[in-house]
């Protein structure tokens, strides 16, 4: 069974560009959660989607959105980005919506640095 | 803003020895507690689960959980070079927007296990 596949790896932007990075779950799984990580501030939660719905929302600012495609694919995107975007961003999946409890299954992370 | 609180570390155990990772959260109604394990380089992976109070076996990791001290813990016997890793803590709690549960995880404590 296939894992969290995330895409790019790797990718390097300037500031004031947009990034738009993918992740397709786990087969059957539906809900997808993204997290930003970055040495200083830890695994920070940046939304879920369930079932194409946006279910939850860390405290991020608006330059950060998502959507989920009915084949349960995600896709984030930070516009004007800013050179403390620069991190690895971590999608996960998981069988059940987190409001539900559930576990979450981490892709590879897609490692963006803003120059 | 809830919070998952973990010693960061560094901890360094000999091998065969008894690891212990501590961690506390504030939100106390709090139902589904985590603990991942975090390879140099690598992605978070579940390594226990734990839902009601007491502990929950699985090989050679132990969690406990203590809902009214609002504490949880993992124990890892017998430890390994291989054990050597970044754990964390994971708990489902309110999310920001306060409109549901998110996993939130601690910053991580740092385990090495010594030759």
């Amino acid at each position: 069974k296939a894992g969290v596949t995330q895409t790019p790896r790797y990718l390097i932007k300037t500031r004031g560009q947009q990034v738009t990075l993918s992740c397709s779950p786990i087969s059957g799984h539906r809900s997808v959660s993204w997290y930003q990580q970055t040495p200083g501030q830890g695994l920070q939660f940046l939304f879920e989607y369930f079932s194409e719905t946006q279910r939850n929302k860390g405290n991020f600012p608006g330059r950060f959105s998502g959507r989920q495609f009915s084949n349960s694919r995600s896709e984030m995107n930070v516009s004007t980005l800013e050179l403390g975007d620069s991190a690895l961003y971590l999608c996960a999946s998981s069988l059940e919506h987190r409001g539900r409890g559930g576990e979450l299954f981490f892709g590879e992370g897609s490692r963006l640095t803003v120059l | 803003q809830k919070e998952v609180e973990q010693n960061s570390g560094p901890l360094s155990v000999p091998e065969g020895a008894i690891a212990s990772l501590n961690c506390t959260y504030s939100d106390r109604g709090s139902q589904s507690f985590f603990w991942y394990r975090q390879y140099s380089g690598k992605s978070p992976e579940l390594i226990m689960s734990i839902y009601s109070n007491g502990d929950k076996e699985d090989g050679r990791f132990t969690a406990q959980l203590n809902k009214a001290s609002q504490y949880v813990s993992l124990l890892i016997r017998d430890s390994q070079p291989s054990d050597s890793a970044t754990y964390l803590c994971a708990v489902n709690m309110i999310s920001f927007s306060g409109s549901a549960r998110q996993l939130t995880f601690g910053s991580g404590t740092q385990l090495t296990v010594l030759p």
